[in-house]
C-alpha cells in the first residue's frame, strides 16, 4: 500500500492567515492526489481532485499543487469556517489510502 | 443531485456479521460510477473498505478482503456491505460514497455515515 504522510498533524493560525498543509506519498503517484475537508460529526467533503482542480462550489482561497511524491494544500486567507480537519488521499493505486489528517485550530 | 444514505443496526456482537446498506437517490447505480464504502474509527483516520462498479464487479482493500462482501440491488437502487467476524477494532463510522473510477478516482459525494459499534 502507498503510505500518505501529512504534516503538520495540527497547526494553530488566525483568521486571515495563509496556511499550507503538506502531504507526502511513499512512492510516485503522479498527480493522483485529492484533498478533503471534514468538519466535526460530518462526512468528509471533496475540496480538490487531481492535485489542483477545485471541486465545484469550493472557494477559490483553496488551492493545491505538487506532483510525484510531494503535495500541498494552501488556504490563502483562513476564514472562520476553515478551522477543521483536512485529509489527503492518493488514487494512483488500489487500495486508495488517506493521510492521517491535519487539524487547523484557532490561535 | 445524487444523495447517499447509509444505515445499519448500530450495535453488533463480536464475531458476528456487520451488515450495512447505502440508499442512493437521484442517480441510478446501474448507470455508471463505482460505489464505495469507507470507514473511520472514532478519533482516527479514514480507511477505504471496497467499491462496487455499476456492472457489479467489486474491489476490496486487501487488509479486509477475506471478511468483506459488497453487493448491489438495482431494483432498490442501493448497495450493501457485509463485514464478517467483527471485533472491537471494526467499531467505526461507516460512510458510503460515489467514486468516478478506481484509478484516479476521488470520493464525492459522501453520505452522512452510520456508526457501527462492536460490543457484547
Amino acid at each position: 500500500d502507498i503510505q500518505m504522510t501529512q504534516s503538520p498533524s495540527s497547526l494553530s493560525a488566525s483568521v486571515g492567515d495563509r496556511v499550507t498543509i503538506a502531504c507526502r506519498a511513499s512512492q510516485n503517484i503522479g498527480n493522483y492526489l485529492n484533498w478533503y475537508q471534514q468538519k466535526p460529526g460530518k462526512a468528509p467533503n471533496l475540496l480538490i481532485y487531481a492535485t489542483s482542480i477545485l471541486q465545484t462550489g469550493v472557494p477559490s482561497r483553496f488551492s493545491g499543487s505538487g506532483s510525484g511524491t510531494d503535495f500541498t494544500l494552501t488556504i490563502s486567507s483562513l476564514q472562520p469556517e476553515d478551522f477543521t480537519t483536512y485529509y489527503c488521499q492518493q488514487s494512483y493505486s488500489t487500495p486508495p489510502t488517506f493521510g492521517g489528517g491535519t487539524k487547523v485550530e484557532i490561535k | 443531485q445524487v444523495q447517499l444514505q447509509a444505515s445499519g443496526p448500530g450495535l453488533v456482537r463480536p464475531s458476528e456479521t456487520l451488515s450495512l446498506t447505502c440508499a442512493v437517490s437521484d442517480y441510478s447505480i446501474s448507470t455508471g460510477y463505482y460505489w464505495a464504502w469507507i470507514r473511520q474509527p472514532p478519533g482516527k483516520g479514514l480507511q477505504w473498505i471496497g467499491s462496487i462498479f455499476h456492472n457489479g464487479n467489486s474491489y476490496f482493500n486487501p487488509s479486509l478482503k477475506s471478511r468483506v462482501t459488497i453487493s448491489r440491488d438495482t431494483s432498490k437502487n442501493l448497495f450493501s456491505l457485509r463485514l464478517m467476524s467483527v471485533t472491537a477494532s471494526d467499531t467505526a463510522m461507516y460512510y458510503c460514497a460515489r467514486q468516478p473510477s478506481v484509478k484516479g478516482g476521488w470520493f464525492d459525494p459522501w453520505g452522512p455515515g452510520t456508526l457501527a459499534t462492536v460490543s457484547s
